[in-house]
């Protein structure tokens, strides 16, 4: 089935730099994005942006410009997300996911599945 | 940035209960509009999306609606494994966002 495994947990110091991957398999890796969302504990769901795994093209939020790197491996078909400069509010779960576009019904969007399990990030000193 | 605002942000409810879980965009959003359930410790998982579409395996008491500004999610008769957490997501513009999100607990 299609899957996406995680890296395991990080402990960072701030300032330091944090870089996560994510191997697909069961699926064409290049023929889909890869989006990056994170959790921050007891706390909801942020969107940090995309990458296409067809050709590197990236689109990430504005609140973390300049301090996230998303990257691809298609001989691996791994995703990368590094992320710089770690603050204490870094601190969270960090989900990779697909990025669907077509349904089955024949609706289109971007709609997320499936997920990675999760990376917990701790940014402390 | 579009806003997207779940209500409740919890609620209490039993077996075999019907629920419903309201999303509201900050302007329309059309129909780009998903929900996802999550578990504690776990990854979310999709439930519906493009509004009222069915992901494939998920169990049909789960509907969707809306257009627009105005979304719901239904659970007609809800489950021991349905309480949970529920998010819904714009994909009309970028940045994506994410509902608050919804606790279903048990009654």
């Amino acid at each position: 089935q299609d899957q996406l495994v995680q890296s395991a947990a990080e402990v960072q110091k701030p300032g330091a730099s944090v870089k996560v991957s994510c191997k697909a398999s069961g699926y064409s890796f290049s023929n889909y994005d890869i989006s990056w969302v994170r959790q921050a504990p007891g706390q909801g769901l942020e969107w940090m942006g995309w990458i296409s795994a067809h050709n590197g093209n990236t689109h990430y939020a504005q609140s973390l410009q300049g301090r996230v790197t998303m990257t691809t491996d298609t001989s691996t078909s791994t995703a990368y997300m590094e992320l710089r400069s770690l603050r204490s509010d870094d601190t969270a779960v960090y989900y990779c996911a697909r990025v669907l576009e077509v349904g089955a019904s024949g609706a289109v969007g971007n709609w997320f599945d499936p997920w990675g399990q999760g990376t917990l990030v701790t940014v402390s000193s | 940035d579009i806003q997207m605002t779940q209500s409740p942000s919890s609620l209490s409810a039993s077996v075999g209960d019907r629920v419903t879980i309201t999303c509201r965009a900050s302007q329309s959003i059309n129909n780009y509009l998903n929900w996802y359930q999550q578990k504690p410790g776990k990854a979310p998982k999709l439930l519906i999306y493009a509004a009222s579409s069915l992901q494939s395996g998920v169990p049909s008491r789960f509907s969707g609606s809306g257009s627009g500004t105005d979304f719901t999610l239904t659970i007609s008769s809800l489950q021991p494994e349905d309480f949970a957490s529920y998010y819904c997501q714009q994909s009309y513009s970028t940045p994506l966002t994410f509902g608050g999100g919804t606790k279903v607990e048990i009654k």
